[in-house]
C-alpha cells in the first residue's frame, strides 16, 4: 500500500497567516501516462462531512477560496492556506487514488494561534 | 439536496454484525461508484470498501477483507455495509463517500466528492 505521511501533525497560525501543510508519499503518485498527480486534500471539521477542497494535487474544488492552494508532484505536496480565517480551523487530510487500496495521511490539525 | 446519510452504527459486542445503510439523494445514484470510509477516534481516515455503479466490481481494505460485504441497491438509491466478526479495532465513525466516477477497480483511482455525515460503530463486550 502507499504510505501517506503528513506535517506537521497541528498546526497553529495566527488570524491572516500562512499556513502550510506538507504530505509524502512512499512511493510516486505521478502517472506518466496523463502527466497527472493522483492527490486530493480535504477538509474536515468536527461534525460535518469531510468536504473535497483540492484534487490532481492542485486543482481546487468547487466553491472552494482561492486562499487554497495545492502544489507538489512525484512524492511531496503542499497544501497551502494564503490568509487564515477563522473558519478554516479543521483537520485537514490527504489523500492518494493513484492506487484503488485507497489511502490518507493522518490528518494535520489546524488551530488559531 | 445533494447528500448522504448514514445509519445503522451503534454498540455491539466482538464477534457479532452490524448492517450499515447509506442512503444518497440528489444526485443520480447508479451512476457513480461508493465506498465506505472510516475514522478511529482520535485517528485518520481509513478505506474499508469499494463498489462499482452497478456492482460488477468491489474491493476491501486487506483490514476487512472476508468479514465485511459492501452492496448496493440502485433503486433504492441505497449503499450498504455488512460487518460480521466485529473486533475492537473496528471502532470508528463510518463515513459513505461518492466517487467521481462509475468504475472502481481500474488500474487508477478517482478522488471523493461526496461525503455524509458518518454513523458510530463501537465493538465492545
Amino acid at each position: 500500500d502507499i504510505v501517506m505521511t503528513q506535517s506537521p501533525d497541528s498546526l497553529a497560525v495566527s488570524l491572516g497567516e500562512r499556513a502550510t501543510i506538507n504530505c509524502k508519499s512512499s512511493q510516486s503518485v505521478l502517472y506518466s501516462s496523463n502527466n497527472r498527480n493522483y492527490l486530493a486534500w480535504y477538509q474536515h471539521k468536527p461534525g460535518q462531512p469531510p468536504k473535497l477542497l483540492i484534487y490532481w494535487a492542485s486543482t481546487r474544488a468547487s466553491g472552494v477560496p482561492d486562499r487554497f492552494s495545492g502544489s507538489g508532484s512525484g512524492t511531496d505536496f503542499t497544501l497551502t492556506i494564503s490568509s487564515l480565517q477563522a473558519e478554516d480551523v479543521a483537520v485537514y487530510y490527504c489523500h492518494q487514488y493513484y492506487s484503488t487500496l485507497y489511502t490518507f495521511g493522518q490528518g494535520t490539525k489546524l488551530e488559531i494561534k | 439536496e445533494v447528500q448522504l446519510v448514514e445509519s445503522g452504527g451503534g454498540l455491539a459486542q466482538p464477534g457479532r454484525s452490524l448492517r450499515l445503510s447509506c442512503g444518497a439523494s440528489g444526485f443520480s445514484f447508479d451512476d457513480f461508484a461508493m465506498h465506505w470510509v472510516r475514522q478511529v477516534p482520535g485517528k485518520g481516515l481509513e478505506w474499508v470498501a469499494g463498489i462499482g455503479w452497478n456492482s460488477g466490481s468491489i474491493g476491501y481494505a486487506d483490514s476487512v477483507r472476508g468479514r465485511f460485504t459492501i452492496s448496493r441497491d440502485n433503486a433504492k438509491k441505497s449503499l450498504y455495509l455488512q460487518m460480521n466478526s466485529l473486533r475492537a479495532d473496528d471502532t470508528a465513525l463510518y463515513f459513505c463517500v461518492k466517487d467521481m466516477v462509475g468504475y472502481y477497480g481500474d488500474h487508477r483511482g478517482w478522488y471523493f466528492d461526496l461525503w455524509g455525515r458518518g454513523t458510530l460503530v463501537a465493538v465492545s463486550s
